[in-house]
């Protein structure tokens, strides 16, 4: 089935870097683009970024422009997300979300990846 | 601030109807597909409405979606203590050029 599986809680320290892992299966990891969003403990949905698992081209949110980095390897059906700079207030969970064939919505999520920063 | 607006909660008792609604503008929900969420405490969101009123397989008729305008709203009917849940909006802000989200509604089923 179709399914991502992202890799494991993180504690970081401020001004530290953080890459979080989606591994992609069950269908061609190339014909659908890949969006990362936030969640902060108690509040709502923030949009970071697209990749192109294809091509690699990504689009980050304006928010995150400068310390985002979003990349894919083909070979294990894999995309990142790295995240510099980090402060405390970049604690939150961390989801991959593959889009539907027509790009307008998600429709397959990954588990989750909490991030905190903590000194 | 989200730049889709919804209601923090809304509630209702079982086997009743609510409606959740979205606001935004024509930046957004105004010329772009809605799609609905569903979120239940310490999960990932699940896809419930794409392209403003589709349900995708697996997603009870309970569930519906519609749009006029600049707002949308996601129906609920035939409430179960199941759905308590929180229920976020997304689309394309053609402004932006970002995937923007609601504030997210908690649902009550009392």
């Amino acid at each position: 089935q179709v399914q991502l599986v992202q890799s494991g809680a993180e504690v970081k320290k401020p001004g530290a870097s953080v890459k979080v892992s989606c591994k992609a299966s069950g269908y061609t990891f190339t014909s659908y683009y890949m969006h990362w969003v936030r969640q902060a403990p108690g509040q709502g949905l923030e949009w970071m970024g697209i990749i192109n698992p294809s091509g690699g081209s990504t689009s980050y949110a304006q928010k995150f422009q400068g310390r985002v980095t979003m990349t894919r390897d083909t070979s294990t059906s894999t995309v990142y997300m790295e995240l510099s700079s980090l402060r405390s207030e970049d604690t939150a969970v961390y989801y991959c979300a593959k889009v539907r064939p027509r790009n307008d919505a998600f429709d397959i999520w990954g588990q989750g990846t909490m991030v905190t920063v903590s000194s | 601030q989200s730049v889709l607006t919804q209601p923090p909660s809304v509630s209702a008792a079982p086997g009743q109807k609510v409606t959740i609604s979205c606001s935004g503008s024509s930046s957004n929900i105004g010329n772009n597909y809605v799609s609905w969420y569903q979120q239940f405490p310490g999960t990932a969101p699940k896809l419930l409405i794409y392209e403003n009123n589709k349900r995708p397989s697996g997603i009870p008729d309970r569930f519906s979606g519609s749009k006029s305008g600049t707002s949308a709203t996601l129906g609920i009917t035939g409430l179960q203590t199941g759905d308590e849940a929180d229920y976020y909006c997304g689309t394309w802000d053609s402004s932006l050029s970002a995937v923007v989200f609601g504030g997210g509604t908690k649902l009550t089923v009392l």
